[in-house]
């Protein structure tokens, strides 16, 4: 069956130190993977989108690894801040018919002071 | 401001009672979904719309419909809500490039 996999236990780190993500996939092909924030009672902002061609996507803090061979996507945030705080979603494109997003559960990201 | 808003943001209600959560974005978006969310299963997507007057099922449809004849609106409707409808609902639409706009998301409890 197809599965998407984030790590559902909470990732806690230090303030300044680098968090890094994991979300694993199985049976997908996806055309490209997302990721999103999302905060306790309120709808998941979107942060980085990085397509099946690329490797690596920036945006500020933010890194995307994406490895299609291995299934996998790396999010890192770099010099988090107790501001980062927050659950990380990501999703696929799985059926592009009807541009349907398949989403993880998150992964819980809580930076300490 | 560009946004998706959802009302009501919280609803108790009774199984049975037919209900409506509406949903409105401003961003001229063709692409509208509904998706709920609950604890250890994510985000599932429920209904979807390509434009005015173009509707789908997602992957959990049962119990739910939709509407689209605006392209700025696309109501939830629940005709016989059950205790198992009972989740965090949220609206979304989508532009020209693949990133989703979240609504604000509504609670529904049904007892």
């Amino acid at each position: 069956s197809q599965k998407i996999e984030q790590n559902s236990e909470a990732l806690n780190i230090q303030e300044g130190k680098t968090a890094t993500l994991t979300c694993n996939y199985t049976n997908y092909s996806p055309a490209y993977l997302q990721w999103y924030r999302q905060d306790p009672g309120r709808g998941p902002v979107f942060l980085l989108l990085i397509r099946e061609n690329e490797k690596e996507k920036r945006k500020e803090r933010l890194k995307v690894t994406f490895d299609t061979t291995l299934k996998q996507s790396l999010f890192h945030i770099t010099a988090s801040q107790p501001a980062d705080s927050a659950t990380y979603l990501c999703a696929l494109d799985v059926d592009t018919g009807r541009r349907a997003l398949t989403f993880g559960s998150g992964t819980r990201l809580q930076v300490q002071p | 401001e560009a946004q998706v808003t959802q009302n009501p943001r919280y609803l108790i209600t009774v199984t049975g009672k037919k209900l409506t959560v509406t949903c409105s974005q401003n961003m001229n978006h063709e692409y509208m979904s509904w998706y709920r969310q609950d604890p250890g299963l994510g985000l599932r997507q429920i209904y979807y719309s390509m434009n005015v007057e173009v509707t789908d099922k997602g992957d959990v449809p049962e119990g739910y419909k939709v509407s689209r004849k605006e392209k700025r609106n696309f109501p939830l409707i629940l005709e016989s809500p059950s205790p198992n409808q009972t989740s965090l609902y949220f609206c979304a639409s989508r532009g020209d490039g693949y990133e989703q706009y979240f609504g604000p998301g509504t609670r529904l409890t049904v007892t």
